[in-house]
């Protein structure tokens, strides 16, 4: 059954430096997701991704934050200058036009 | 403000106790209304969509139902490997296609 990869699975980070969260869509699905989910908190929508740009971002998504689709299959969140409170899993998904599939996320811990 | 509300936040129960988590919504324009699994450190496994008011869908010991206002997930004679935080997410006109996701019911079915 296709799923949602997604790599490194846990990141340690400095606050100020930057990190690239990868992920691998399923493979025949046109739109692409990043959420967060702060521990013991909600999952929280950050950006959503369609025809190579984005469709709608939150107020969370600022300046700090990117997302690219350098190829056909691998498709990216990089968060500049860290914070503490960017501590958080982060999940992409991806959609035809109903449900979202997520991945397993990638725990960003910011020290 | 639109939002998602579920409660529990918490059920524990005993193997073959069925029962029922609760999902309600104040947003406009409902598009879909997903259910969603989330074993710890994990990210969400879909389980069903509902987009219209009477609409009922079933796997296994799960069954959802939706009105105009709410979404219930019924667990009819649940075991410990039903274990797990359902989280109930919304998608909604004008908010293009992200979620908007509940706090989750964390349950816990007890042998």
């Amino acid at each position: 059954e296709p799923e949602v990869t997604q790599t490194p699975s846990h990141q340690v980070t400095q606050m100020g430096q930057e990190v690239i969260l990868r992920c691998v869509p399923i493979s025949n699905h046109l739109y692409f997701y990043w959420y967060r989910q702060i521990l013991g908190q909600k999952v929280e929508f950050l950006v959503s991704f369609y025809n190579n740009e984005i469709s709608e971002k939150s107020e969370i998504f600022d300046d700090q934050f990117s997302v690219e689709r350098p190829d056909g299959s691998n498709f990216t969140l990089k968060i500049r200058s860290t914070k503490l409170e960017d501590s958080a899993m982060y999940f992409c998904a991806s959609s035809e036009e109903g449900e979202q599939y997520f991945g397993p996320g990638t725990r960003l811990t910011v020290t | 403000e639109d939002q998602v509300t579920q409660s529990p936040e918490a059920l524990r129960l005993q193997e073959g106790e069925s029962s029922s988590l609760n999902c309600s919504y104040t947003v406009s324009g409902l598009r879909g209304l997903f259910w969603y699994r989330q074993d710890p450190g994990k990210g969400p496994e879909f389980l069903f969509t509902l987009y219209s008011a009477g609409e009922e869908k079933e796997k296994e010991r799960l069954k959802a139902t939706l009105t105009k206002k709410e979404s219930f997930l019924h667990i009819t004679a649940p075991k410990p490997e039903d274990s797990a935080t359902y989280l109930c997410a919304v998608r909604f006109s004008g908010g293009y296609n992200k979620l908007i996701f509940g706090a989750g019911t964390r349950l816990a079915v007890h042998p």
